[in-house]
């Protein structure tokens, strides 16, 4: 089973400020997908990284893809509180694109006002 | 799009009872759609991956006889939980591929189901 390992855990910061989250393996997955999760609900998909090196932005979060497919990373510019969450990666549980997916353990995110 | 509904959102049940959960894809088919469960303070965990038209594929550990899959139609997959305990209680979460729109393994998720048994 390829595993995600997501850093850190918790966050808590100040509005205004910077964070990045990490989600790395030892394996390769074809794709990536980070979704954001709000309490009593089901994660909403934020993004899909399929290259190598690929950044993608979407308004003040930008996803980075590792060169070599085995991590990624989120950051957000300017944090505010609707910011608050938590923040999941996923990928192909198998590596390929037909199964279901493997979860990083999530990081919880709060931004204080 | 891409929406993904789920029913009940919330149930409580007596132990030993079972308890049926809809999963539905909104304005897309569906041929395969994953259910998942997660504990507090924990991550989602695969538990099976649901087939129109056959049978359900499930993960190691997950007994199949007690979640009971049923992908009957290309936009509604049910998960029956057997005989549940107490240590069933949990948030359970499908989701859904929409092969149309492209995109490579992007499921959209339900809602959520929480189930507590008592």
């Amino acid at each position: 089973t390829q595993l995600l390992e997501q850093s850190p855990q918790f966050l808590s910061i100040q509005e205004g400020e910077n964070l990045t989250v990490y989600c790395n393996s030892s394996s390769v997955f074809s794709s990536l997908q980070w979704y954001r999760q709000e309490p009593g609900e089901g994660p909403v998909l934020l993004v899909t990284v399929v290259t190598g090196g690929e950044v993608k932005k979407l308004k003040r979060l930008t996803f980075q893809f590792g060169d070599a497919r085995k991590d990624s990373s989120l950051h957000i510019t300017a944090a505010q509180p609707g910011d608050t969450g938590l923040y999941l990666c996923a990928g192909p549980l198998d590596g390929g694109g037909a199964d279901g997916l493997t979860f990083g353990k999530g990081t919880h995110l709060i931004i204080q006002p | 799009g891409a929406v993904v509904s789920q029913h009940p959102s919330w149930v409580i049940c007596k132990s030993g009872t079972s308890v049926k959960i809809e999963c539905r894809s909104l304005d897309f088919q569906a041929t395969t759609m994953f259910w998942y469960r997660q504990f507090p303070k924990q991550s989602l965990m695969l538990m099976a991956t649901s087939n129109e038209g056959s049978k359900a594929t499930y993960e190691q550990g997950v007994e199949k006889d007690k979640f009971l899959i049923n992908h009957a139609s290309l936009t509604l997959s049910t998960l029956t939980v057997t005989s549940a305990h107490p240590e069933d209680s949990s948030f359970y979460i499908c989701s859904a591929r929409d092969l149309t729109g492209g995109s490579y393994n992007e499921q959209f998720f339900g809602p959520g189901t929480r189930l507590t048994v008592l």
